[in-house]
C-alpha cells in the first residue's frame, strides 16, 4: 500500500522568509500524481500544487514550488515570501495513476510570525 | 459556480443515534469522494462514486458506514449507530472525472461537516 509521510508536525517561520515542508511517499508504482493542499481553519481543502511523477521539471505555482526528487521518493513544498495568509495545514498527497482516491500524509501546521 | 458544499457543518450525536451528512458536489462532476478526517491527522479515503455508482467503498470502516448517490449528483453518507470513535471532519470532494493527463484531476473539497458523538 501506498504511503505518505511529513516529519514535521509543526514549523515556523517569519513573514516574507522562505521555508520548506518535507514530504516523503512510498510506492512501487511509475505513474502517479503528487500534491499539496492547503487546510485553513476553516477546513476547506485548497490544492495548492500538482506534480506529475512522468514530469522531470519541478512544479511551481507563483511563491510556491516543490522539489520533486523522484528516485529518493521526496516531494517538498518551498513558500517563498511567506505571508500572513499562509498559515494554515499543509498536507502532502500521493494518487496513483487511473486510480481515484487520494492518499494523504499527517500533516505539518504552519505558522507564520509577524 | 458554486463550490462543494456539505451540511450541517456541525452535527452533535448520542452515542447510538443514527446520521446523515449531505454532500453538493459542484453542478457537472462526475465523481464524489468522502473522506474521514480524525482531529490531527490527514484525511482518509472512505469511499468513491463515479456518478450514481459506488465503484469503491473499501475505506468504509464497518457495516455502520452506508454511502449513497442515487442521482448521480448530491450524496449522503449514512453512519448508524454511532460510536465515540466515529468522531471526526468528514470531507466531501467532486472532481470532473475526465482524466487529460496534464490536469491530475482535481478534486475539489467542501467544508466538511464535524461529527461529536457523545
Amino acid at each position: 500500500a501506498q504511503t505518505v509521510t511529513q516529519s514535521q508536525p509543526e514549523m515556523s517561520v517569519q513573514e516574507a522568509e522562505t521555508v520548506t515542508l518535507s514530504c516523503t511517499y512510498d510506492t512501487s508504482e511509475s505513474d502517479y500524481y503528487l500534491f499539496w493542499y492547503k487546510q485553513p481553519p476553516s477546513r476547506q481543502m485548497i490544492l495548492v500544487i500538482r506534480q506529475e511523477a512522468y514530469k522531470q521539471q519541478n512544479a511551481t505555482e507563483n511563491r510556491f514550488s516543490v522539489n520533486f526528487q523522484k528516485a529518493a521518493k521526496s516531494f517538498s513544498l518551498k513558500i517563498s515570501d511567506s505571508q500572513l495568509g499562509d498559515a494554515a495545514m499543509y498536507f502532502c498527497a500521493y494518487r496513483r495513476g487511473g486510480a481515484q482516491k487520494l492518499v494523504f500524509g499527517q500533516g505539518t501546521r504552519l505558522t507564520i510570525n509577524p | 459556480g458554486a463550490g462543494v458544499s456539505q451540511s450541517p457543518r456541525y452535527k452533535v450525536a448520542k452515542r447510538g443515534q443514527d446520521v446523515a451528512l449531505r454532500c453538493d458536489p459542484i453542478s457537472g462532476h462526475v465523481s464524489l469522494f468522502w473522506y474521514q478526517q480524525a482531529l490531527g491527522q490527514g484525511p482518509e479515503f472512505l469511499t468513491y462514486f463515479q456518478n450514481e455508482a459506488q465503484l469503491d467503498k473499501s475505506g468504509l470502516p464497518s457495516d455502520r458506514f452506508f454511502a449513497e448517490r442515487p442521482e448521480g449528483s448530491v450524496s449522503t453518507l449514512k453512519i448508524q449507530r454511532t460510536q465515540q470513535e466515529d468522531s471526526a471532519v468528514y470531507l466531501c470532494a467532486s472532481s470532473s472525472g475526465r482524466v487529460p493527463r496534464t490536469s491530475g484531476y482535481e478534486q475539489y473539497f467542501g467544508p466538511g461537516t464535524r461529527l461529536t458523538v457523545t
